[in-house]
């Protein structure tokens, strides 16, 4: 079975200031991780996603992601937050080895305040 | 810009009428899939389809069905919408080859059932 955590509903930061959004992951062979952004009214692009190779994935818009195996986290990260950063942010992994669907974390509301 | 698109964006409908949701992907992709999303909340797979006349379903039960007798066509229909079906669908799809792990979705339907 598959399973991703995002542990935090509603993130909170200052324009300017670095941005974490937190996930962890559940797989029993190797993990193929995505992070994707929601606008409202919208549906869901894809801003990175880790396969293999470096831990650190960089994406769109300046967002990059670390790929932590003994944590088994995948926390999205950006150093200086915009007032458009502010959206839906959704963690997706799928079992590299079984799984043939991604399955999608709860979701996390980052608000970037000016 | 993915080039995946649903019709309609916005239906309010009454309770007992019958409502196909389109979706289409001029991308050539084999798999797509349809999500259920309350408002900022997490997705649920409802129906996914790996090729023409292959049909699934997802993990959270649905009354809809699906159907793919087109590679780029994935229509929704509710034979009968109720109240509890007020959501909104999201379709995406996913190809095969170097960028295979990369799901695109479409914009969203927003369904509301009186």
């Amino acid at each position: 079975a598959q399973s991703v955590a995002q542990p935090e509903d509603q993130v909170n930061v200052a324009e300017g200031n670095p941005l974490t959004v937190k996930c962890t992951y559940s797989v029993s062979g190797n993990p193929y991780l995505f992070w994707y952004v929601q606008y409202p009214n919208r549906g869901l692009q894809f801003l990175l996603k880790y396969i293999t190779g470096d831990n650190l994935v960089k994406g769109s818009y300046g967002f990059e992601a670390e790929f932590n195996k003994s944590q088994t986290s995948f926390h999205l990260k950006k150093p200086s937050a915009l007032v458009s950063d502010s959206a839906l942010y959704f963690c997706a992994v799928r079992d590299s080895g079984s799984a043939r669907q991604l399955t999608f974390g709860s979701g996390t509301q980052l608000t970037v305040l000016p | 810009e993915a080039d995946i698109y649903q019709t309609p964006r916005y239906l309010v409908i009454g309770t007992g009428k019958k409502i196909t949701l389109e979706c289409s992907q001029t991308m050539g992709h084999d798999k797509m899939y349809w999500y259920q999303q309350d408002p900022g909340m997490e997705l649920h797979l409802i129906h996914y389809s790996y090729g023409v006349n292959s049909t699934e379903k997802g993990d959270l039960s649905s009354e809809s069905t699906v159907s793919r007798i087109r590679t780029e066509h994935f229509p929704l229909t509710l034979e009968s919408a109720r109240p509890s079906h007020t959501s909104q669908y999201l379709c995406a799809s996913r190809g095969t080859g170097f960028k295979s792990d990369e799901q695109f979705f479409g914009p969203g339907t927003r369904l509301t059932v009186l």
